[in-house]
C-alpha cells in the first residue's frame, strides 16, 4: 500500500465553522506533512510531524491546528478561517524527515477547501 | 539552503513532439532530486528521482531526467508527448541530512496541442 488518503475531497465551510481535514497512511512512515497550495503555485509547507511530534511550524496562523494522534494519522483542525484560506490542502508522508532517501515524499490527492 | 529554479512558467508543445522541462538547483553537495506531476485538482505524483549512480534516470509514463552536476541541472525529457501529459510539473530538491523537507520549484505548466 503506497497510498496517502485524504478526506474529505471537497469542503465548503463558513468563517465561523469548525471543521477537520484527515490524512492517513499505512506505509509505516514516521514523518507527515501538511501543505497549502493556491492555484498555479507550488505547495507551501505548513507543518511537519516527525515521530508524532510537531517538528516544523512554518509560522502558520493559529486558526490552523495540526494533530497527530498516532503514526498513521494526521489531522488539520480548522476554525474561524478567512476566504483567503481557500486552497488545496495536501498531506504527504515520508519514511522520516531526516533527509536523504528517507525524505522522499508521497502525496495524497488533497482536500479542496472553500471558505465562504 | 537549497533552492530550485524552473525557468519556464508555461510551455506548449504539439502532441507527438519531444519535451524538455528545465530545472536548476542550488545546493552545497550532491542533492537528492525529484520530479513530480500534478493534474488539475489532484495531488502530486512522483515521476522519477535521483539519489546517486547513473545520471540518466528513467521514470514512469515514459519520462526520463538527466543529472548534470557541472550545470546544476536536472532536466526532464520525454521523446513523444501525449495529450494526457498536460499538467503542472514540479522539480524538487532534498538535502542529504538534517530535518529539511523537500524544496519545490515554482512549477512549469505544460499544455499539449493537437
Amino acid at each position: 500500500d503506497t497510498e496517502v488518503t485524504q478526506t474529505p475531497k471537497h469542503l465548503v465551510m463558513g468563517m465561523t465553522n469548525k471543521k477537520s481535514l484527515k490524512c492517513e497512511q499505512h506505509m509505516g512512515h514516521r514523518a507527515m506533512y501538511w501543505y497549502k497550495q493556491k492555484a498555479k503555485k507550488p505547495p507551501e509547507l505548513m507543518f511537519v510531524y516527525s515521530y508524532e511530534k510537531l517538528s516544523i511550524n512554518e509560522s502558520v496562523p493559529s486558526r490552523f491546528s495540526p494533530e497527530c494522534p498516532n503514526s498513521s494519522l494526521l489531522n488539520l483542525h480548522l476554525h474561524a478561517l478567512q476566504p483567503e484560506d481557500s486552497a488545496l490542502y495536501l498531506c504527504a508522508s515520508s519514511r522520516s524527515s531526516g533527509g536523504g532517501r528517507e525524505a522522499e515524499a508521497f502525496f495524497g490527492q488533497g482536500t479542496r477547501l472553500t471558505v465562504v | 539552503a537549497q533552492s530550485v529554479t524552473q525557468p519556464d512558467i508555461h510551455i506548449t508543445v504539439s502532441e507527438g513532439a519531444s519535451l524538455e522541462l528545465r530545472c536548476n538547483y542550488s545546493y552545497g553537495a550532491t542533492p537528492y532530486l525529484f520530479w513530480y506531476v500534478q493534474s488539475p485538482g489532484q495531488g502530486l505524483q512522483l515521476l522519477l528521482k535521483y539519489f546517486s549512480g547513473d545520471t540518466l534516470v528513467q521514470g514512469i509514463k515514459g519520462f526520463e531526467a538527466e543529472f548534470k552536476r557541472s550545470q546544476s541541472s536536472f532536466n526532464l525529457r520525454k521523446p513523444s508527448v501525449h495529450w494526457s501529459d498536460a499538467a503542472e510539473y514540479f522539480c524538487a530538491v532534498g538535502s542529504r541530512s538534517g530535518n529539511t523537507p523537500l524544496v519545490f520549484g515554482k512549477g512549469t505548466r505544460l499544455s499539449v496541442i493537437a
